[in-house]
């Protein structure tokens, strides 16, 4: 199994380009989440979905959209980069039970918006 | 605002010593969770405490939960240069992952 993985592992924008994030999970999970990970923030939560054809809103969704038009893919675009969208981005799924709701990560995408 | 607090940022320590690491959190929970990364990588779970419990082991690991102060500790004894990474504390307040908020982490240096 290959987890979480995530495309591309590092991009280069300029200002006003758009991107998208691929992620795409094999564990059959109904839970995907989209962070953002800046330094001495931990992690923000973007946008999660939970399950195909569902998306919501996290702590801080502006500037982004996402789709999870297929289980096991979840994606997040940019439509306008812009430098506050510097970061480092993180996929992950769950499945969560009544108890937990333990959760898979991705590697990481390194984005730099110019 | 984040629900979990980590103290102290940042750890160095020599490779055999034990690392304490603390989390400190402001509503009721029902369990918590700690994460490592490792430089570049993604987050890897590590240990759940569900909020009825006050301690739990894994391996080189020991987390202590004090719902009444509201935080807890990760102690990882006898501590290794692999052991070297950020370290996150997550808290649930139900079940469901968009409820889960992290820390922003403790970053430990373990000296070989």
């Amino acid at each position: 199994n290959a987890g979480v993985t995530q495309t591309p592992k590092f991009r280069v924008l300029k200002t006003g380009q758009s991107m998208t994030l691929l992620c795409a999970q094999d564990m059959n999970h109904e839970y995907m989440y989209w962070y953002r990970q800046d330094p001495g923030m931990g992690l923000r939560l973007i946008h999660y979905s939970v399950g195909e054809g569902t998306t919501a809103k996290g702590e801080v969704p502006d500037g982004y959209n996402v789709s999870r038009l297929k289980k096991q893919n979840f994606l997040l675009g940019l439509e306008s980069a812009a430098p506050s969208q510097t970061s480092v981005y993180f996929c992950a799924s769950s499945s969560p039970t009544a108890i937990t709701d333990t959760q898979y990560f991705g590697p990481g995408t390194r984005l730099t918006v110019l | 605002s984040q629900q979990g607090e980590e103290d102290p940022q940042a750890l160095s320590i020599q490779e055999g010593e034990n690392a304490t690491m603390n989390c400190s959190y402001k509503t009721s929970i029902n369990n918590l969770q700690w994460y490592r990364q490792n430089s570049g990588r993604g987050l890897v779970h590590l240990i759940l405490i569900r909020s009825n419990e006050r301690e739990k082991h894994s391996g080189r690991l020991r987390v202590t939960l004090d719902t009444s102060k509201k935080s807890s500790s990760l102690l990882i004894t006898a501590s290794r240069a692999a052991d070297t990474a950020s370290y996150f504390c997550a808290t649930d307040a139900g079940t469901g992952g968009f409820k889960t908020i992290f820390g922003a982490g403790t970053r430990l240096f373990v000296k070989a």
